[in-house]
């Protein structure tokens, strides 16, 4: 059962324009919600977060939005940069446990 | 942010061999530590949670015998592949927390000949 999906599973953006990355999850007991960035062969970058009794989040160019009633989330990478082309986890835990992770979306900016 | 590192960041072994990957939290205690792996082209699996002082909990379909986790202090979880075979070859990550956020380590690749 895939309580955190990422229904795209790539997605390209011309640079500068934004990138919008979605996420769904089904359990309604999650309390925290994370976004991180992962190129090939290292490990996760932590990006951003937002908990539950928030609706956005930015830091920089990056702003995370939690629409709890939709059980969705939504990453949204303002201007995009070359940089950024990386694959993306979105998260959830539930009281500080263990987190459950999104299949990732590749995000592809295009010069 | 916080730092943890992993080490070896990658290892060929032998079959039938063990390997033992350490993660260390450098700048902050970690209670509690994560083991991931990473298939090719795949999400992260956890494997399981390691906690300081007391046996890991191993996620279901996990072997514990053979993925054995040691968290001999607040700053150090090891991973041990034993008796590896090449269907344990991946990527393997750990993870420390602090407050909600999840750090994790640079990775090991494993390949077991």
């Amino acid at each position: 059962d895939q309580q955190v999906k990422q229904n795209s599973p790539s997605l390209s953006v011309q640079e500068g324009r934004i990138s919008i990355l979605n996420c769904d999850y089904t359990n309604s007991m999650f309390d925290y919600f994370l976004w991180y960035k992962k190129y090939p062969a290292e490990g996760p970058t932590f990006l951003i977060s937002i908990s539950s009794i928030k609706d956005k989040n930015e830091d920089g160019r990056f702003t995370v939005f939690l629409n709890k009633s939709a059980k969705h989330l939504s990453l949204h990478i303002v201007p995009s940069q070359p940089g950024d082309s990386a694959v993306y986890f979105c998260a959830a835990t539930k009281g500080n446990e263990k987190l459950t992770f999104g299949t990732g979306t590749r995000l592809t900016i295009i010069p | 942010g916080a730092v943890v590192s992993q080490h070896p960041s990658r290892v060929i072994c032998k079959s039938g061999t063990s390997v033992k990957i350490e993660c260390r939290s450098l700048d902050f205690q970690a209670t509690t530590m994560f083991w991931y792996r990473q298939f090719p082209k795949k999400s992260l699996m956890l494997m399981a949670t390691s906690n300081e002082g007391s046996k890991a909990t191993y996620e279901q379909g996990v072997e514990k015998d053979k993925f054995l986790i040691n968290h001999a202090s607040l700053t150090l979880s090891t991973l041990t592949v034993t008796s590896a075979h090449p269907e344990d070859s991946s990527f393997y990550i750990c993870s420390a927390t602090v407050s909600y956020e999840q750090y994790f380590g640079p990775g090991t690749r494993l390949t077991v000949t």
